[in-house]
């Protein structure tokens, strides 16, 4: 499949225990953030956003957390399964088409 | 990626030489991007479109062009193809409040080789 990033930040996690992917974003006028997914060989999916008036949003084992005093955002993936296999990119947007898209972490799961 | 088709999957094309990429939806979104993704890049955006006949210019658009003559198409062209447009090219779908869009719908991507 197509190569995403050759040299990304790694996260390797046991099959069934708590994943944590963090990302720093840049804008602190930015006012909605996203988290994606991308598997080998196929596009970005969207997993789940947060507005800046939120702190914290749970979706179906994933939450996200927005810590807007330090331009920081979290997603949290409980009871990683080795689906959960990918890269990771956090999303930032200001308004204007201007989306900022982070480079990335690619999550192992092991079996 | 249901709603979204992109064509072709992959392409070699010679230095030089014109490629046009196509993106098609289903889901009637009034805007469509295009997209470049690079190995330590994060997904840079080339042109969008807000409607028929209605395009800008992204952060990276430079050897590229782009025409919306209907909704449900986005056309990508590189007029005349460089080594550096080698990427791997994803289009995009949103629905936006006029300010903030509600996430983007990716295609599966065209991995472009030129040589």
């Amino acid at each position: 499949g197509e190569s995403v990033g050759l040299h990304l930040p790694t996260l390797s996690v046991q099959e069934g225990d708590n994943s944590i992917i963090n990302c720093a974003y840049s804008n602190s006028a930015s006012d909605y953030f996203i988290w994606y997914k991308q598997e080998s060989g196929k596009g970005p999916q969207f997993i789940i956003d947060i507005r800046s008036n939120m702190d914290k949003r749970q979706g179906q084992r994933v939450t996200v957390l927005l810590n807007k005093t330090v331009k920081h955002l979290s997603l949290q993936i409980a009871a990683t399964q080795p689906g959960d296999s990918a890269v990771y990119f956090c999303a930032e947007e200001g308004g204007g088409f201007k989306t900022i898209f982070g480079a990335g972490t690619r999550l192992f799961v092991k079996a | 990626d249901a709603g979204i088709t992109q064509s072709p999957r992959h392409k070699v094309t010679e230095t030089g030489t014109p490629v046009t990429l196509r993106c098609h939806q289903t889901e009637n979104h009034r805007y469509m991007y295009w997209y470049r993704q690079d190995p330590g890049h994060g997904l840079r955006l080339i042109h969008y479109s807000y409607g028929v006949k209605d395009t800008d210019k992204g952060e990276v658009s430079d050897g590229y062009s782009v025409s919306r003559s209907k909704t449900e198409d986005f056309l990508l062209t590189l007029e005349s193809a460089t080594s550096s447009q080698t990427s791997v090219y994803f289009c995009a779908i949103s629905e936006s409040n006029g300010q903030t869009t509600y996430g983007y719908t990716f295609g599966s991507g065209t991995r472009l080789t030129v040589v």
